[in-house]
């Protein structure tokens, strides 16, 4: 079945220190994949998007995230968090159809 | 970048009224919007899938009648709660993107509901 994981629910960081969000996904071949940011009360925001070529791509505020076609991830980094960072993220993708399947996201928060 | 609206942010009703959400394209032409649902601390849950100017389709054990979606340009559809009780107290939120299945969704701000 296709799906989209996330294996971390809630993932605490200091300020300043390196972050990585895991995802993986099941599907027989490479799907798009997105990385939004939920602020509470608010809607999604595209942090950034993989559809081919470059496996490493950047997105806004400062993250990237790397595609490995043989871990089926899809794992989203910061070199140094900031605050403001504290939110909810998902991994999504889109297989083959208009529809996105999401993961059940990742609460970030950051200490000071 | 594109930019969804959505409209009201909030909304507080009695039990047995009707609400209606607007969700807007504001600088593209969205051929499909989508219509979600997400409980506290959860995931985003597919209600429906709008294309201008057909019927939407909706998610298993989605009630067609209870959510009624209307996508007549391309830049607005709507959803509107009818009969709305508690049950349906949740966040709502829409996404707008072109035709191609490649084009990210663009996802407005939410609407909360809370029915009294």
């Amino acid at each position: 079945a296709q799906s989209v994981t996330q294996p971390d629910i809630h993932i605490t960081v200091s300020e300043g220190a390196s972050l990585e969000l895991r995802c993986n996904y099941s599907y027989g071949a490479t799907p798009y994949l997105f990385w939004y940011v939920q602020s509470p009360g608010q809607g999604l925001q595209l942090l950034l998007k993989y559809f081919s070529g470059d496996t490493l791509v950047q997105g806004i505020k400062g993250f990237e995230a790397e595609f490995k076609r043989s871990q089926s991830s899809f794992n989203l980094r910061k070199p140094s968090v900031h605050w403001s960072d504290a939110a909810e993220y998902f991994c999504a993708a889109h297989f083959g159809n208009e529809k996105l399947t999401f993961g059940t996201g990742t609460r970030l928060t950051i200490i000071p | 970048g594109a930019v969804v609206s959505q409209h009201p942010s909030r909304v507080i009703c009695k039990s047995g009224t009707s609400v209606k959400i607007e969700c807007r394209s504001l600088d593209f032409q969205a051929t499909t919007m989508f219509w979600y649902r997400q409980f506290p601390k959860q995931s985003l849950m597919l209600m429906a899938t709008s294309n201008e100017g057909s019927k939407a389709t909706y998610e298993q054990g989605v009630e067609k009648d209870k959510f009624l979606i209307n996508h007549a340009s391309l830049t607005l559809s709507t959803l509107t709660v009818t009969s709305a009780h508690p049950e349906d107290s949740s966040f709502y939120i829409c996404s707008a993107t072109t035709r191609y299945s490649n084009q990210p969704q663009h996802f407005g701000d939410g609407t909360r509901l809370s029915i009294l």
